[in-house]
């Protein structure tokens, strides 16, 4: 069964530092998204993006995140200066309708 | 009013028990609702989708209420492997995709 993937499955990274977190979305798929989830707390929508462009965004992905699917497999997160708030697990997640399959995710500690 | 509420539970079910619960959203325009499963630590899976008819998979059933601007799932015969959080997902559909929407998860402890 195809599934997505996620790489790295744990970051550390200290604060004011960039992270890219990787994913490879299901490959027949068109819709692409991230979210993420502070330990203890609700899934929360970052941004979905679809041919090439952000579709939506939350009011959480300000400034300091970017998407960018750089070949035609990978779909990546860039965070610019990691706060310590950032620390949560990020899942990526891939439809080709309102369906989404989400990868195992990956966790960002901000240290 | 939050946009997508859930009661958190937990809702502690005997095992064979059947368990129900809701999910209420604010936004009466949202369009597609659906039913995630997530397990401790593990990244949500799609349960189902819920229809305006209502719609049934297995021991699983699912309800649309517009007018109350709620969907339902309802569990039948519990098996200890339903323990879970359960995720409402609500989408709004915009001019460019969608806006989605998570519940914070009602927690069903299955017991032997």
């Amino acid at each position: 069964e195809p599934e997505v993937t996620q790489t790295p499955s744990h970051q550390v990274t200290q604060m004011g530092q960039e992270v890219i977190l990787r994913c490879v979305p299901i490959s027949n798929h068109l819709y692409f998204y991230w979210y993420r989830q502070i330990l203890g707390q609700k899934v929360e929508f970052l941004v979905s993006f679809y041919n090439n462009e952000i579709s939506e965004k939350s009011e959480i992905f300000d400034d300091q995140f970017s998407v960018e699917r750089p070949d035609g497999s990978n779909f990546t997160l860039k965070i610019r200066s990691t706060k310590l708030e950032d620390s949560a697990m990020y899942f990526c997640a891939s439809s080709d309708n309102y369906e989404q399959y989400f990868g195992p995710g990956t966790r960002l500690t901000v240290t | 009013r939050k946009e997508v509420e859930q009661d958190p539970g937990p809702f502690n079910v005997p095992e064979g028990a059947t368990v129900a619960f809701n999910c209420t959203y604010s936004n009466s325009a949202s369009q597609s609702f659906f039913w995630y499963r997530q397990d401790c630590r593990k990244e949500p899976k799609l349960l189902m989708s819920v229809y305006s008819s209502g719609n049934e998979d297995g021991r699983f059933t699912a309800q649309l209420n517009r007018a109350s601007q709620y969907i339902s799932l309802l569990i039948r015969d519990s098996k200890l492997s339903d323990s879970a959080t359960y995720l409402c997902v609500v989408i709004l559909t915009t001019d460019s995709w969608g806006k989605f929407q998570f519940g914070a998860g009602t927690q069903v402890v299955v017991t032997p």
